[in-house]
């Protein structure tokens, strides 16, 4: 079975600077998804970034972009340019492309934006 | 365009009695998930739909817990008998599609409290 592992349960940072929140993961897979998600208060995922392992190129949406090392079975988000909404908790999550469609979540990281 | 929808917002009862929750997912979304979440834990799968029919259950933790869909759209997980463990929050997703890059959107949950 799958595993996701974020080893950092809590991080913190100033505004306007830059943050990376670390991902690793346990597989024997070598087709699968990978994605970021947000957590604010009210409780609702959402979506910060995807990324196909297949594709070496590493995935960026505007200030949130990844380093995805896939020997090394690595996934980190780096947040630039920190903003106060940016606090939330951030779940990395795994998805085999094959089977199961399931999403294999972390524990978690809780990133606090400090003014 | 009404996102994901989850009622209640907030259960509490007591131990042994049945609780029903209830997933409105986004309309024409034919994949639905519900997942668990303990407090200060990642989101553990419960079971995924497809249609209204659940081809993976493998993550319901007993047989007190249960789950339908119909219509290809309300669904309702009913935990029995509850047990004080059973406290958590449950967040239904739904997706276009399953599988593969496709977004899995998440509602806010409802928060159980079991006395």
């Amino acid at each position: 079975a799958q595993t996701v592992t974020q080893s950092q349960p809590e991080m913190s940072v100033q505004e306007a600077e830059t943050v990376t929140l670390s991902c690793t993961y346990d597989t024997s897979e070598s087709d699968y998804y990978l994605f970021w998600y947000k957590q604010p208060p009210s409780r609702q995922m959402i979506l910060v970034i995807r990324q196909e392992a297949y594709k070496q190129q590493n995935a960026t949406e505007n200030r949130f972009s990844v380093n995805f090392q896939k020997a090394a079975k690595s996934f980190s988000l780096k947040i630039s340019d920190s903003q106060l909404g940016d606090a939330a908790m951030y779940f990395c999550a795994y998805r085999s492309a094959q089977g199961a469609q399931k999403l294999v979540f972390g524990q978690g990281t809780r990133l606090t934006i400090n003014p | 365009g009404a996102g994901v929808s989850q009622s209640p917002s907030n259960k509490v009862t007591e131990k042994g009695k049945d609780v029903e929750l209830r997933c409105d997912p986004i309309s024409g979304h034919t994949a639905l998930y519900w997942y668990r979440q303990r407090l200060g834990q990642g989101l553990e799968f419960l079971i995924y739909f497809q249609g209204n029919s659940a081809p993976d259950k493998s993550g319901l933790p007993s047989d007190r817990f249960s789950a339908e869909r119909t219509g290809e759209s309300v669904s309702t997980l009913t935990i029995q008998r509850t047990q004080q463990e059973d406290s958590a929050v449950y967040l239904c997703a739904s997706s276009p599609l399953a599988g593969g890059l496709n977004i899995q959107y998440f509602g806010a949950g409802t928060r159980l409290s079991v006395l």
